[in-house]
């Protein structure tokens, strides 16, 4: 099994949507990520989030917002999707307890669509 | 901006022979830097790592080389393997924001 896992994997929808990309992890990690991928940008961090009480905006948050429900769950939401958020869409964790940087671990990602 | 980039979209070499991988970054605050990998409907997972207080490190086949004062770091993939074929993303942080970012990636092919 996945240690990160989001859902769902693909996604289309039609601009003005409200959409919801889950992503939960049995790392038990504090930290968690989302980003997104484009051609030729690589990823851009969105959100993150240090522990359950905390969220804080990346290099691109517009448009997004996020909710973290729980250690192990942290949600990312369009509410009203529009053409140029279509992307891939990666969740990551990090363990802080390990000290200093770390490395960040990802889910498979959610490819999005939206006509 | 973008803080991290690696200029050559792509690169193709031989089995057997050594890839090299290049990433330049912008931002003197990086003081960590990774490379992660990734194949086609997965998610990049870490490959290798270095800090700022060093300027090699290596595990098995792979080495990452950081040159601070050229802003520069590479990885060093030797010898090359049919299944090292995948895009490899360069990333760099900085501990006291935790902000990483990442290159657009180059897609390394190893011919048989």
């Amino acid at each position: 099994d996945a240690d990160v896992t989001q859902t769902p994997r693909n996604r289309i929808t039609k601009t003005g949507k409200r959409i919801m990309l889950e992503c939960s992890q049995t790392k038990g990690h504090d930290r968690m990520y989302w980003y997104r991928q484009d051609p030729g940008l690589g990823l851009r961090l969105i959100y993150y989030s240090f522990d359950v009480k905390d969220i804080n905006k990346g290099e691109i948050s517009d448009g997004y917002s996020v909710s973290r429900q729980a250690q192990a769950k942290f949600s990312l939401s369009l509410e009203s999707a529009i053409p140029n958020q279509t992307a891939l869409y990666f969740c990551a964790t990090s363990d802080p307890r390990q000290g200093g940087n770390q490395p960040q671990h990802f889910g498979d990602g959610t490819r999005l669509s939206i006509l | 901006d973008q803080q991290v980039k690696q200029n050559s979209p792509s690169l193709s070499v031989q089995e057997g022979r050594i890839s090299i991988l290049n990433c330049d970054y912008t931002n003197s605050m990086f003081d960590y830097f990774l490379w992660y990998k990734k194949y086609p409907a997965e998610g990049p997972t870490f490959l290798i790592s270095i800090s700022s207080i060093k300027d090699k490190n290596e595990d098995g086949r792979f080495t990452v080389f950081l040159n601070k004062s050229a802003k520069h770091l590479s990885l060093h993939i030797v010898p090359s393997q049919p299944g090292d074929s995948a895009v490899y993303f360069c990333a760099a942080s900085n501990e006291i924001n935790n902000d990483m970012r990442f290159g657009a990636g180059t897609r390394l092919t190893v011919k048989p």
